[in-house]
C-alpha cells in the first residue's frame, strides 16, 4: 500500500492565526482527501482533491493537490478555538485508486488554538 | 438513522478474552469499512464489504480478527483472544456506491 508522511506532528497557534500543514508521498496519488477528528469522535471529510494542480476552498480552509501529484496542503486561515483538533490527510490505498475505496491516512497533525 | 453508530463506546477486557464491536451504518450504504487507530497513530485500515461482494480483508492483522455483515446492513468486528497491542480505537465508517465515507465515533477498546 501507499505510504502517506504529514507535517507537522503538532501545532500551538494563536487563534487569528493561519495553519499551515501538508502530506508527502513517494507514490502518485489520484485523490487527496483531508479530515479532521474531533476529540472522541471520528473523522469528517473536510475537503476532497481530485485533480493535479486543483485548490479547492471551504470556508476558511483551503487544500490543494500537489502537481506532482506526490502531495497536497490544507491550510486554514484566521484560526478560531474550534479549529482544535486532529487533522489527517487520506488517500486510495492502492496506487492508481479511487477514494471509494480503502484509504490510507497520514499520522495526523494535532492542532492547539490558545485563545 | 442520521448518522454511522458503533457500540459499545468503550470497552475494557482482560487479556485472553474474546470481543465483538458493532457497526450500524448510514441506512442504505452499500459500503461498509473497519480501521483501527492506534494512540497518536492514523487510521490503519482492516476490513472493507461493498454490497454482495466477498470482503476486502487484507489490512486484518491476524487471524484472531474477524467481521461479518449480516444482511447487507450491521456489522460486528470480532477479536479473539485479545492482546495488550490490540488496544486502540476502532473505526466505522460507511458509503453509498462510489461515494465519501463517513465515520462513526469509534469504539475504545483498552486490553488490560
Amino acid at each position: 500500500g501507499q505510504q502517506l508522511n504529514q507535517s507537522p506532528q503538532s501545532m500551538f497557534i494563536q487563534e487569528g492565526e493561519d495553519v499551515s500543514m501538508n502530506c508527502t508521498s513517494s507514490s502518485i496519488f489520484n485523490t487527496w482527501l483531508w479530515y479532521k477528528q474531533d476529540p472522541g469522535e471520528g473523522p469528517v471529510l473536510l475537503i476532497a482533491l481530485y485533480k493535479a494542480g486543483e485548490l479547492t476552498s471551504n470556508g476558511r480552509l483551503t487544500a490543494q493537490f500537489g502537481i506532482t501529484r506526490k502531495d497536497s496542503f490544507l491550510n486554514i486561515s484566521a484560526s478560531i478555538p474550534s479549529d482544535v483538533g486532529i487533522y489527517f490527510c487520506a488517500g486510495p490505498k492502492k496506487a492508481g485508486g479511487t477514494s471509494y475505496g480503502k484509504l490510507t491516512f497520514g499520522q495526523g497533525t494535532i492542532l492547539t488554538v490558545h485563545p | 438513522g442520521a448518522g454511522v453508530s458503533q457500540s459499545p463506546s468503550n470497552k475494557v477486557t482482560e487479556k485472553g478474552k474474546d470481543v465483538e464491536l458493532r457497526c450500524d451504518p448510514i441506512s442504505g450504504h452499500t459500503a461498509l469499512y473497519w480501521y483501527r487507530q492506534s494512540l497518536g497513530q492514523g487510521l490503519e485500515f482492516l476490513i472493507y464489504f461493498q454490497g454482495n461482494s466477498a470482503p476486502d480483508k487484507s489490512g486484518l492483522p491476524s487471524d484472531r480478527f474477524s467481521a461479518e455483515r449480516t444482511g447487507g446492513s450491521v456489522s460486528t468486528l470480532t477479536i479473539q483472544r485479545t492482546q495488550q497491542e490490540d488496544s486502540a480505537v476502532y473505526l466505522c465508517a460507511s458509503s453509498g456506491y462510489q461515494e465519501t465515507q463517513y465515520f462513526g465515533p469509534g469504539t475504545r477498546l483498552l486490553v488490560l
